[in-house]
Order: structure tokens, then sequence, then C-alpha cells
């Protein structure tokens, strides 16, 4: 069964630095995707990024860019010149392949990341 | 852009109650999935349904039961509630790529 493990529990950053969130993973599917959620105190869930495995090059999507290691089974999200608002919960996010058409997404325990003005 | 609501916010209820908690998304998406998310353990699946009628167990569905009688409201049942199914409920929407969610239901079982 695929697993997803994020071995950070909370970080720090200071304003306007750069943080990098860990993630890994274990699958033997060869074509799958990966995301990363953003939870913040009003709870929603907001995607932030995503990666589809077949693609070499790393996703990016303005300050927030990741790290996809295929081989090594590793997809850290990085965050630039963080801000207050980026404090939030960030879980990554695993989608396998279900069976019968369908998929299952599965989830780390996520990292909290503090922003220290 | 999607719309997935939840109906409740928050929920109070007590042991033994039957309790359901709706989900309704707005985009004709297939895919509808319910999680509980627990401090240190993230999400965890709970069920997930890919069309009207079908559903498909996740990692915990001890305790719970679902229902999708028309595509875009998928139900979670909790039959008789106990104090250990106080926690966050997410429900999410897919057309296979990224998830949708709602803003979750925080239950509380007295």
């Amino acid at each position: 069964a695929q697993t997803v493990t994020q071995s950070q529990p909370e970080m720090s950053v200071q304003e306007a630095e750069t943080v990098t969130l860990s993630c890994t993973y274990d699958t033997s599917e060869s074509d799958y995707y990966l995301f990363w959620y953003k939870q913040p105190p009003s709870r929603q869930m907001i995607l932030v990024i995503r990666q589809e495995a077949y693609k070499q090059q790393n996703a990016t999507e303005n300050r927030f860019s990741v790290n996809f290691q295929k081989a090594a089974k590793s997809f850290s999200l990085k965050i630039s010149d963080s801000q207050l608002g980026d404090a939030a919960m960030y879980f990554c996010a695993y989608r396998s392949y279900g069976g019968s058409g369908t998929y299952k997404y599965i989830f780390g325990t996520g990292t909290r990341l503090k922003v220290l003005a | 852009d999607v719309k997935v609501t939840q109906s409740s916010r928050y929920l109070v209820k007590r042991t033994g109650e039957k309790v359901f908690l709706e989900c309704v998304q707005d985009m004709d998406h297939e895919n509808m999935f319910w999680y509980r998310q627990d401090p240190g353990l993230g999400l965890r699946l709970i069920y997930f349904s890919y069309d009207v009628k079908m559903k498909e167990k996740g990692d915990i569905p001890e305790g719970y039961s679902v229902s999708r009688e028309k595509k875009e409201r998928f139900s979670l049942i909790l039959e008789s509630a106990s104090t250990n199914q106080t926690s966050m409920y997410l429900c999410a929407s897919s057309l296979g790529k990224p998830l949708h969610f709602g803003n979750g239901t925080r239950l509380t079982v007295t």
C-alpha cells in the first residue's frame, strides 16, 4: 500500500526567508500525481501545487516550487520570500489508483509552518 | 470555481445518536470522499464514491456508512456515535486530479 511521510511536525521561518518542507512516499506505481495542500486556521484546504510523476520538470507556482526526486520518492516544497499569510498546516498527498477506474488520495500527517515577523 | 459545501461547521451530538454529515458539490464531479482529520494523524480516508450508488471503503470505515443517491450529494452516517468519533470531518470531490474540499465539520460526541 502507498504511504506518505512528513517527518517535520512543525517548522518555523523568518518572514522573507526561504523554507523547505519535506515529504517522502512509498509506491510501486510508475504514473501518479503528487500534491501539496495548505490548511490555514480557516480550515479550508487549498491546493498549493501539483506534480505529475511522468514530468521531469519540477512544478512552480509563484513563490512555491517543488523538488521532485522520483527515484528517491521525495517531494519537498520550497516556499520563497515567506509571508505571514503562509502560516498554515501543509499536507503532502499522493493520488493512488484505487482499481476499477477509481482514485484514492493518501495524505501525510502534516507540517505546521510558523512564520515569524 | 468548484464549490463543496458541508452542511454544518460545528456539530455536538450525544453518544449513541445517529449522525448525518452532508456534503454537496456543484461541479458534476464523479468522485467524492470523506476524510477525518486528527492532530498528528493527518487526513485518513473513511469512504469514497466514484458514481451514484457506488461506494468503496477507505482506510478507517468502521463505525461509518455512506450514501450517494444523487451525483452531487455524498452523506456520511455515524450509525451510533461514540466519543472516539469526535473529530474534524472533511468532504472532497474530484474529477481525477486535485481534490476540492469543503470547509469541514467539527463533530463533538459527548
